[in-house]
């Protein structure tokens, strides 16, 4: 069983179209994250949702909107996409919002936007 | 602001030789803990450790060891007789408390790690 599951793992799409990618964690984690890792690696976080409610909100556009039905899921919906939209972005889930948690990534989604 | 800074952007280095990767970190905070991870070429992030500021025991597992200074800020990452296994990218990472809650991890940029047969 995988702890913290991403759909789908590939998604290629042309500008200007809408999609969603889907995160689910079956460990009972309280806080969940969205992590964006750029062309150059650099991996920073987006979102974070504590109990279903947004925690951390970098400085993202607008165009990006998390959803989180239930502790269990957290989605991640994009609005119009444009070319720099593509990445790798990884789920990350944590027991709680207290820095000695561990965290556990998901394998990642690797948007292209062509 | 916390910052996490991996000055060695590739490091090539031929199999079976030691090699240490550098990381500087800052923060304003006093409890904090330092992670490192891997990246193999296909992308998953694997965790290497975890360890606490409160914590400055040097761990060692297997050929992977780690030197924690708060002196100088730094948790360095040594391979011994490293493998092509080893190859991959390498991140630092940093977790502290701020404003009351998590801030989730900051990154370096990676150090990527080539070992040649």
């Amino acid at each position: 069983d995988t702890a913290v599951s991403q759909t789908p793992k590939y998604l290629v799409t042309q500008m200007g179209n809408d999609k969603s990618i889907k995160c689910e964690q079956n460990l009972g984690h309280d806080t969940m994250y969205w992590y964006k890792q750029d062309s150059k690696k650099f991996l920073k976080i987006m979102f974070s949702y504590n109990n279903k409610e947004l925690i951390i909100n970098e400085t993202v556009p607008n165009r990006f909107s998390p959803k989180s039905p239930d502790k269990a899921h957290l989605n991640l919906h994009i609005n119009s996409l444009e070319l720099g939209d593509s990445a790798v972005y990884f789920c990350v889930s944590s027991e709680g919002t207290l820095m000695f948690y561990g965290y556990t990534f998901g394998s990642g989604t690797r948007l292209t936007v062509v | 602001a916390q910052k996490v800074t991996q000055a060695q952007t590739e490091i090539s280095v031929v199999e079976k030789e030691d090699v240490t990767l550098d990381c500087v970190y800052e923060t304003r905070d006093t409890t904090y803990y330092l992670f490192w991870y891997k990246q193999p070429p296909s992308g998953e992030l694997v965790f290497l450790i975890r360890r606490n500021s409160f914590d400055e025991q040097n761990e060692i597992s297997g050929r992977y060891s780690w030197n924690f200074q708060k002196s100088t800020s730094s948790f360095n990452f040594t391979i011994t007789a490293s493998q092509v296994v080893d190859s991959a990218v390498y991140f630092c990472a940093l977790s502290a408390l701020i404003g009351g809650g998590a801030d989730g991890l900051t990154f370096g940029k990676g150090t990527h790690l080539i070992i040649q047969p």
